[in-house]
């Protein structure tokens, strides 16, 4: 069975940096592309970019470049998402996806991590 | 890239039938045959209900069906059950490996 477990719920200040996670089993992580979505409270869905962990190829979208950094370890078949600077502004559920390479729709998500920041 | 977008809400009664539309423009929804279509209940994360404009991914009821004609794609839900009140949401393919969401449209079965 495909799964994608994220990492819990996170309360960040301002101006703190953040890496969440999302763990894939049940399928050869190397060849599909993991997604990030964004959803901020009460809005709708955002897509970030997408990142491939077999050669931690990354596309960003427009909005998210030079904001957050996605990142893989092969190793434990972790995806990754990371902030250097959080801002208010980055409270949100975030999910991760998996993507066929090749295809353009995700058909497995993680069940989201909430980023709370706030001073 | 903007949002596609998508009616804010529709509703219908038990076993009525809906559509909800996601229109774009030929850069997107009109320039490929990529939409896909995502269901998402309160608290949940999305699930995939329709790929590539109108296929139907294993598992999901033949009651969803997807179309597209011109820079506008539809998510038509036949037999309108209460489980399936959730919100829906479009995407499409923009090139260079990227995608953009639509707005979102609530279904509310009356």
């Amino acid at each position: 069975e495909v799964q994608l477990v994220q990492s819990g719920a996170e309360v960040k200040k301002p101006g703190e940096s953040l890496k969440i996670s999302c763990k894939g089993s049940g399928y050869s992580f190397t060849k599909y592309w993991i997604g990030w979505v964004r959803q901020m409270p009460g809005k709708g869905l955002e897509w970030m970019g997408i990142i491939y962990p077999g050669n931690s190829d990354s596309k960003y979208s427009p909005s998210f470049q030079g904001q957050v950094t996605f990142s893989a370890d092969k190793s434990i078949t972790t995806a990754y998402l990371q902030w250097n600077s959080l801002k208010a502004s980055d409270t949100a559920m975030y999910y991760c996806a998996r993507k066929g390479d090749g295809n353009n729709w995700f058909d497995s998500w993680g069940q989201g991590t909430l980023v709370t920041v706030s001073s | 890239q903007s949002a596609l977008t998508q009616p804010a809400s529709v509703s219908g009664s038990p076993g009525q039938s809906i559509t909800i539309s996601c229109t774009g423009t030929s850069s997107d929804v009109g320039g490929y045959n990529f939409v896909s279509w995502y269901q998402q209940h309160p608290d949940k994360a999305p699930k995939l209900m329709i790929f590539d404009v109108s296929n139907r991914p294993s598992g999901v009821s033949n009651r969803f069906s997807g179309s597209k004609s011109g820079n506008t794609a539809s998510l038509t839900i036949s037999g309108l059950q209460a489980e399936d009140e959730a919100d829906y949401y479009c995407t499409s393919y923009i090139g260079n490996s990227a995608q953009v969401f639509g707005t979102g449209t609530k279904v509310t079965v009356l």
